[in-house]
């Protein structure tokens, strides 16, 4: 059974306080982790897609990592737009369909 | 620029009660899925349809039927409303391998 957990659950940081969120997963044969950005009222966002151990992908302030075991979001010097809940999720050669963790809730204070 | 359209946005049921939540994608995709959200527990699979006539099973499938109309549309019905099923429904859709797409959810409350 694929499994992903995400952390810290809620994380609070002052504008232009770099962090990194964190993305731990267990899968039977990975075919993509995927982070997604979700906003209250709204539906998940895609960011990024990360498919093998060493990738990286970036985007504005954001940088999404995978290792053999997690991937980190790396957000820099974040502004208060950042401010949201990031989603993990895992594809793995099972059935279809993404397997989620419960998310970072990240506020950034301007 | 629609993507991914889910109607009704808000609905209210009495234990019981059916109803049909709806979704379209404009974007040519070939695999369609429905997932419930609820508060602590992330997004969780309930059915999926990975091409037109075909659908399968998820993780939370029970009390749900979906129907594959046609490439475009993919709708989830509930036959007999639960209050467990209150939930926030969301419904994506993708090419194999690719990101999944969202819709903005149907948010439904069973009272």
């Amino acid at each position: 059974e694929d499994q992903v957990t995400q952390s810290p659950e809620a994380l609070r940081l002052q504008e232009g306080e770099s962090s990194s969120l964190n993305c731990s997963y267990t899968v039977s044969g990975l075919r993509g982790l995927f982070w997604y950005r979700q906003d209250p009222g709204k539906g998940p966002e895609f960011l990024f897609t990360l498919y093998s151990a060493g990738e990286e992908k970036e985007k504005e302030r954001l940088k999404a990592t995978l290792t053999k075991k997690e991937s980190f979001l790396h957000i820099t010097a974040p502004k208060p737009e950042d401010s949201a809940t990031y989603l993990c999720a895992v594809e793995g050669g099972g059935a279809d369909g993404l397997t989620f963790g419960k998310g970072t809730h990240l506020i950034i204070q301007p | 620029n629609a993507g991914v359209t889910q109607t009704p946005k808000f609905q209210v049921l009495k234990t019981g009660q059916s109803m049909t939540l709806q979704c379209a994608q404009d974007m040519n995709h070939n695999s369609m899925y429905w997932y419930r959200q609820d508060p602590g527990m992330g997004l969780r699979l309930i059915y999926y349809s990975a091409s037109e006539g075909t659908t399968d099973k998820g993780e939370v499938p029970n009390g749900y039927n979906v129907s594959r109309l046609n490439k475009r549309e993919f709708s989830l019905r509930l036959e007999s409303a639960a209050p467990s099923q209150t939930s926030v429904y969301f419904c994506a859709s993708s090419d194999r391998g690719q990101p999944q797409h969202f819709g903005d959810g149907t948010r439904l409350s069973i009272l």
